[in-house]
């Protein structure tokens, strides 16, 4: 099955300065990555996602790229501020998020001010 | 509210009883699907549904769990004489129609505490 290794786990930056977190996974036919970022006691929220077709996605401050060569993608956040503090998890799914979406272990953002 | 609902939002059970925990998605959802999450690491994946069918579930899962979705609406997953090792948030998510856009809608999550 697919597995999605997820690094830092951990990841502090002063505010105003970017954040860049690294994902790769197994499966070559993994077609779908998603980002998702849940805040201390709440639920996941999808932030920004990626289809194989597309080798970069941009959101305001933040970004995702993918590399299917090498089976990784990342999410960059420029201009960070305190409120993006949170936990981060990348993911990858087959059939464009039709089957079972798999997660990475997160990366614990902190935005110093 | 029309967002994904869990019940209970906590339950602390002794080692050796069966919880059981239900799951109500956006209505219009036909999808639905059961995580896992512990500290510190990622929502793992359980098992999902289509509608009423049950379309594949983790290896990882014991037969110890069950979930069902019997008219296609919501859904309950039970653990049977629960361990210490099964502590954790049960996340509940679904996804309207995962081939416009993957998104999942989770729940508040269901934390189970065994003693």
């Amino acid at each position: 099955g697919e597995n999605v290794e997820q690094h830092p786990s951990t990841l502090s930056v002063q505010e105003g300065d970017s954040a860049v977190i690294k994902c790769t996974y197994s499966d070559s036919a993994s077609n779908y990555f998603p980002w998702y970022k849940q805040e201390l006691g709440k639920r996941p929220q999808l932030i920004i996602d990626i289809r194989s077709n597309v080798g970069e996605k941009k959101d305001q401050r933040i970004a995702v790229t993918l590399n299917k060569t090498a089976k990784h993608f990342s999410l960059h956040i420029t201009e960070t501020q305190p409120e993006d503090s949170a936990v981060y998890f990348c993911a990858a799914s087959l059939s464009g998020g039709y089957q079972k979406v798999t997660f990475g272990t997160g990366t614990k953002l902190q935005v110093i001010p | 509210d029309t967002g994904v609902s869990q019940d209970p939002r906590h339950k602390i059970t002794k080692r050796g009883q069966n919880v059981t925990f239900r799951c109500d998605p956006i209505s219009e959802h036909n999808r639905l699907y059961w995580y896992r999450q512990t500290l510190g690491q990622g929502p793992e994946f359980l098992t999902y549904f289509q509608n009423e069918a049950q379309l594949e579930k983790s290896r990882l899962l014991s037969d110890r769990f069950s979930a069902e979705r019997p008219k296609g609406s919501f859904s309950t997953l039970e653990i049977q004489r629960t361990e210490q090792g099964d502590s954790a948030m049960y996340l509940c998510a679904s996804v309207t129609d995962p081939l416009n856009t993957g998104e999942l809608f989770f729940g508040e999550g269901s934390r189970l505490t065994v003693l």
